[in-house]
C-alpha cells in the first residue's frame, strides 16, 4: 500500500535552516514525489516535485530557499534562512496508476 | 497567470446532492489532467477524484466512489464534480487542482470552496 509519512510538527528559528521528511512506504522506495505549501485559511501551492534519483524541479517563483533531496525511501524539503512567511503546513504527496495519495501534513512553526 | 476559481459549496442535509465547479482561465484548460480534493476541518489533504484530458480516464477515491462523479468541458475550461448521497463526513473545502500529464504532481491549486454536510 502507497502511503507516506510525515512528522506532524517541526519548528525552526528565524533564519535558521530546516529539513522536512516525508517517508515512503516500504516496496516504493523509487517513487518521486511533490511537495506543496499551505498557509492559514489559503490553498495550497505547488513548490517542487522532488524525484527517487534526489534531483528536484521548482514551480516557478519558488525562492533558493527552498530546496529538495532525497535518501533511500525519504524525501526532504529544506528552507534555509527561515522567515516568518515560511510559517504553515507543508504536505508531500505521490502518485501511481490510478491513485494519488498526500502525507499527514507537517506544521512548520517559526520561533 | 493561471487562475483555478471553485464554486457551488454550502449547507446540503445527510443524502442530498451538489454540483462543484472548478472554472479555469491563464492556461490550455485542455493540456492539463485535472483533480478534485479535499481538506475536512482540521485535518490534511485527500485526493479524491481524477479525470484526463478527454474525460475518458477517471479515478476515484474508495471513500467516495459510486457517490461522486467527476467530468470536465473542455469547451468552458470548467471542471465539475456532481456530489450525491452526502454525509456528513463529507463536510470539507474542496480544491480542484491542475496535473501536467503523466507528472503525477499538482502543480496549482484553487482556493477552495466549503461544503458542509449537516442537518
Amino acid at each position: 500500500q502507497l502511503v507516506l509519512t510525515q512528522s506532524p510538527s517541526a519548528s525552526a528559528s528565524l533564519g535558521a535552516s530546516v529539513k522536512l521528511t516525508c517517508a515512503l512506504s516500504s516496496g516504493h522506495s523509487s517513487y518521486g514525489i511533490a511537495w506543496h505549501q499551505q498557509k492559514p485559511e489559503k490553498g495550497p501551492r505547488f513548490l517542487m516535485k522532488v524525484n527517487g534519483d534526489g534531483s528536484h524541479s521548482k514551480e516557478d517563483g519558488i525562492p533558493d530557499r527552498f530546496s529538495g533531496s532525497s535518501s533511500g525511501a525519504e524525501r526532504y524539503l529544506t528552507i534555509s534562512s527561515l522567515q516568518s512567511e515560511d510559517e504553515g503546513d507543508y504536505y508531500c504527496q505521490t502518485w501511481g496508476t490510478g491513485i494519488w495519495v498526500f502525507g499527514g501534513g507537517t506544521r512548520l512553526t517559526v520561533l | 497567470q493561471v487562475q483555478l476559481v471553485e464554486s457551488g459549496g454550502g449547507l446540503v442535509k445527510p443524502g442530498g446532492s451538489l454540483r462543484l465547479s472548478c472554472a479555469a482561465s491563464g492556461f490550455t484548460f485542455s493540456d492539463y489532467y485535472m483533480t478534485w480534493i479535499r481538506q475536512a476541518p482540521g485535518k490534511g489533504l485527500e485526493w479524491i477524484s481524477h479525470i484526463n484530458i478527454r474525460g475518458m480516464t477517471i479515478y476515484y477515491a474508495d471513500s467516495v466512489k459510486g457517490r461522486f462523479t467527476i467530468s470536465r468541458d473542455n469547451a468552458k475550461n470548467s471542471l465539475y464534480l456532481q456530489m450525491s448521497g452526502l454525509r456528513a463526513d463529507d463536510t470539507a473545502v474542496y480544491y480542484c487542482a491542475t496535473e501536467t500529464p503523466g507528472e503525477g504532481a499538482f502543480d496549482h491549486w484553487g482556493q477552495g470552496t466549503l461544503v458542509t454536510v449537516s442537518s
